[in-house]
């Protein structure tokens, strides 16, 4: 499976402002993903980033909250704005496997505290 | 609104035991099916796949799937204390998606 890297690790901020997080894979994806994982809870698709295109958000999520960059292959960012202790989560992002498309690999994360 | 739904446990069980994790899932159309272990703090990782009825097994693990009762689960045998995580359930939601279960709490007790 690709190494998936991402930044920061963690931050705390303050509401109001925004965070763009960073995600870095050691191959080229045509896909990757962006969740969330609130407290005590599951993963939540966000969106859905392709090279190219605009990103695809899951219901419940808006471009203007979560607007997502895929500027290559290998890179994405997604930025939190304008945000609220509601956003204080976990933000996961995904790639798919090589040998089975239908899986996936998450990186380490980043601990989002909104203040 | 397709569902995956997991019992949030703690599940305990002692050394050495057989751990059961399991797994319900709405919809009928679903082809592919995972489980994740996710420690604290840590990011989820795969474990296990399973995409026919029957025994998938994998070391001590071994992931079952039931496409008639829309159901999934997943054994640990052997369980270590190493074991004690998260194990999310996910269900493939098309175009490549997954849907998560919320997950159950396993502790393995010396």
């Amino acid at each position: 499976s690709a190494v998936i890297s991402q930044k920061p690790s963690r931050d705390i901020c303050q509401r109001g402002t925004s965070l763009t997080i960073q995600c870095q894979v050691d191959s080229q994806v045509t896909m990757m993903f962006w969740y969330r994982q609130q407290p005590g809870q599951s993963l939540t698709l966000i969106a859905t980033a392709n090279q190219g295109s605009e990103a695809t958000y899951e219901s419940g999520f808006v471009i203007d909250k979560f607007p997502i960059s895929r500027p290559n292959l290998t890179f994405s960012t997604l930025t939190v704005s304008n945000m609220s202790p509601e956003d204080s989560s976990i933000y996961l992002c995904s790639v798919p496997g090589t040998a089975r498309t239908d899986t996936q690999y998450f990186g380490p994360g980043t601990r989002l505290t909104v203040l | 609104q397709k569902e995956v739904e997991q019992n949030s446990g703690p599940l305990s069980v002692p050394e050495g035991a057989i751990a059961s994790l399991n797994c319900t899932y709405s919809d009928r159309g679903s082809q592919s099916f995972f489980w994740y272990r996710q420690y604290s703090g840590k990011s989820p990782e795969l474990i296990m796949f399973i995409y026919s009825n029957g025994d998938k097994e994998d070391g001590r693990f071994t992931a079952q799937l039931n496409k008639a009762s829309q159901y999934v689960s997943l054994l640990i045998r052997d369980s270590q204390p190493s074991d004690s995580a998260t194990y999310l359930c996910a269900v493939s939601g098309g175009y490549n998606k997954l849907i998560f279960g919320a997950g159950t709490r396993l502790a393995v007790h010396p």
